[in-house]
């Protein structure tokens, strides 16, 4: 069974559309979270939230929203996508916060925008 | 200065050879440290945490100098499947927030 699962796998898309990434995790963790990884393999935060609770906004533009429906499930919603959105996105996801609990990875997100 | 550095490498040793990663943190709040390791095209997945005094788990030992802000990890009797690239992550007060080093790319040869 997937542990930490994302769709699309892959997204090609042009300058100025809109685009969402679904993240859903099975593991009953509370806390998940949105990163990103750029061109030179630098894997860097941008969101996580805690049982549906914003905890973690890092400077993002605005453009970057995050959804949770449910602590299970952590959407990534992108508006007006310019040309260096162009990274992998990973969605994770750990147990409660505090104390040094891993932190689970989904497969990530590749997003090519032309 | 980023806040986690790492000898990006790669680093090329053949196959049954000791390898030592460093990396140097810049918070000093700094409150848990990771090694992760990431394959190619994969994402990234816990390979062992760091505790002050050391530990060890199979080939490979994790050692944690505080005073220093340093950390590294000995692999040991290195195996092909050994080559990917080795994330080093501090974990800062508060909310699990983890932050990644660039990484150290590891290629064993036979």
């Amino acid at each position: 069974d997937t542990a930490v699962s994302q769709t699309p796998k892959y997204l090609v898309t042009q300058m100025g559309n809109d685009k969402s990434i679904k993240c859903e995790q099975n593991l009953g963790h509370d806390t998940m979270y949105w990163y990103k990884q750029d061109s030179k393999k630098f894997l860097k935060i941008m969101f996580s939230y805690n049982n549906k609770e914003l905890i973690i906004n890092e400077t993002v533009p605005n453009r970057f929203s995050p959804k949770s429906p449910d602590k299970a499930h952590l959407n990534l919603h992108i508006n007006s996508l310019e040309l260096g959105d162009s990274a992998v996105y990973f969605c994770a996801s750990s147990q409660d916060a505090g104390g040094t609990y891993e932190q689970y990875f989904g497969p990530g997100t590749r997003l090519t925008v032309t | 200065r980023k806040e986690v550095e790492q000898d990006p490498g790669p680093f090329n040793v053949p196959e049954g050879a000791t390898v030592a990663f460093n990396c140097t943190y810049s918070n000093s709040a700094s409150q848990s440290f990771f090694w992760y390791r990431q394959d190619c095209r994969k994402e990234p997945k816990l390979l062992m945490s760091v505790y002050s005094s050391g530990n060890e788990d199979g080939r490979f030992t994790a050692q944690l100098n505080r005073a220093s802000q340093y950390i590294s990890l000995l692999i040991r009797d290195s195996k092909l499947s050994d080559s990917a690239t080795y994330l080093c992550v501090v974990m800062n007060t508060g909310f699990q927030k983890l932050v990644f080093g660039t990484g150290t790319r590891l290629l064993v040869s036979p």
